[in-house]
């Protein structure tokens, strides 16, 4: 595998159910991105994780909670969702260089969920 | 705080025509700047970024695109559109590179007309 990978590529699941969305990245770098792109909104930032460590929520709600056990995996665990909350769910990795700057974002396929 | 504005969700263009599409941004801070561009049920691909130094900066497949501190713009261009170049394009900012997360505007899709 090159690059970001995200399973499943399609979720499709009830308001009552618990699913996790998988993203790994074999780029060797250290932080880690949660994006979600809806049909009528530009695509939102989710969740930053630099070293494993979550630096940034963007007041995303409880119902979405992010897992980053080491710095090549990253999950988003989905619970009691809404369907409103039927999206691609696109994940994305950099790397930090010299001086505390980032190189690009590279991204995965996504996921696309539906919640019924 | 960062954002990020593109002028025409939809822009349509004939095929060997020159490609414009448009991109403000408004950034406290020396801005990162970013295109991308994402074919149907794919992930987003860099076209090219600008970071500091040379304001016109090239990107793959023929793209370029050029920064422009006093109108705080940084449109892309192609001097020739191929039926291939037909997707959404993004144009993105961030502080520092991406460390806190990009800020997206809200896509060009471009239709290339045969």
């Amino acid at each position: 595998e090159t690059g970001v990978t995200q399973t499943p590529r399609h979720l499709v699941m009830g308001m009552t159910n618990k699913k996790s969305l998988k993203c790994e990245q074999h780029l060797g770098h250290n932080a880690m991105y949660w994006y979600k792109q809806s049909a009528k909104k530009p695509l939102e930032l989710m969740f930053v994780y630099n070293f494993k460590e979550q630096t940034e929520n963007n007041s995303v709600p409880s119902r979405f909670s992010p897992e980053c056990p080491n710095s090549s995996h990253l999950f988003l665990h989905l619970h009691t969702l809404q369907p409103e909350d039927s999206a691609l769910y696109l994940c994305a990795s950099s790397q930090e260089l010299a001086g505390g700057t980032y190189n690009e974002q590279f991204f995965g396929p996504g996921t696309r969920l539906t919640v019924l | 705080a960062q954002s990020v504005t593109q002028l025409g969700s939809h822009v349509s263009v004939s095929e060997g025509a020159l490609v414009l599409l448009r991109c403000n941004y408004s950034s406290s801070v020396p801005p990162y700047l970013f295109w991308y561009v994402q074919y149907p049920n794919q992930g987003l691909q860099l076209l090219l970024k600008y970071t500091t130094g040379a304001t016109l900066v090239k990107g793959i497949n023929g793209f370029e695109a050029e920064f422009k501190k006093s109108e705080t713009s940084f449109h892309l261009t192609k001097p020739s559109a191929h039926m291939s170049d037909a997707a959404e394009y993004f144009c993105a900012v961030s502080a520092r590179g991406g460390a806190d997360g990009l800020t997206f505007g809200k896509g060009t899709h471009l239709i290339i007309q045969p």
